[in-house]
């Protein structure tokens, strides 16, 4: 079981574009979650999708988002890229409405 | 608003000691509890979760305690070892899966 994998592991964009992250879920899971990490603090939830629809979506402005397809994998899609954007981007999966969560390593995204 | 608050920032122990790292939250509709392991340039790993009808849960040397009149729940790790050594954060969710994190503990255990 490859678990959660995400890519790209690590990205460098100017100020202004537009990056597209990519998650594939642990196998058997169905429901992928997006959060952002900046250093040193606590993931922070950005939205979730189940059977390709956002199911929910935390605070986070209508440049990111997101699309989940039928083989359950998801893209996680941020326009207009900011400095302040510049985070870890984790994608977690889990079975169904199931709250155990496996999360993969991570996408470093650096905004310029 | 932040929803869970964890404390200390860090914490710093000697190897064989009990790190204990506390979480407090507000919201009384969180029904799923989980803690989790980060080490630097990983993502974080599901380490041991409760549900508040237990007021405690122990996997191997990891003991959460859940206080759900206080609204507060903790996390001890017993013998520990300097592969312990990590960023742990504790979380909350409603069985709708969005979870709400904790800013994290830095735990150094010195050998």
């Amino acid at each position: 079981d490859a678990g959660v994998t995400q890519s790209p592991t690590h990205l460098i964009k100017t100020r202004g574009q537009q990056v597209t992250l990519r998650c594939s879920p642990k196998s058997g899971h169905d429901t992928v979650s997006w959060y952002q990490q900046a250093l040193g603090q606590g993931p922070q939830f950005i939205f979730q999708y189940y059977e390709e629809e956002e199911r929910q979506r935390g605070n986070f402005p209508d440049r990111f988002s997101g699309h989940q397809f039928p083989n359950y994998s998801s893209e996680l899609n941020v326009n207009a890229l900011l400095l302040g954007d510049s985070a870890l981007y984790l994608c977690a999966s889990s079975a169904g409405t199931g709250t155990e969560a496996f999360f993969g390593q991570g996408t470093r995204l650096t905004v310029v | 608003q932040q929803q869970v608050k964890q404390s200390p920032q860090s914490l710093i122990v000697q190897k064989g000691g009990i790190p204990i790292i506390n979480c407090a939250y507000e919201n009384t509709a969180f029904d799923y509890f989980p803690w989790y392991q980060q080490f630097p340039g990983k993502g974080p790993a599901l380490l041991i979760a409760i549900r508040p009808d237990v007021s405690e849960k122990k996997e191997g040397r990891f003991t959460i305690s859940f206080n759900k009149s206080a609204k507060q729940f903790s996390l001890h790790i017993m013998d520990s070892q300097p592969g312990d050594s990590a960023t742990y954060f504790c979380a909350a969710s409603t069985n709708a899966g969005k979870s709400t994190f904790g800013d994290g503990t830095t735990l150094t255990v010195k050998p």
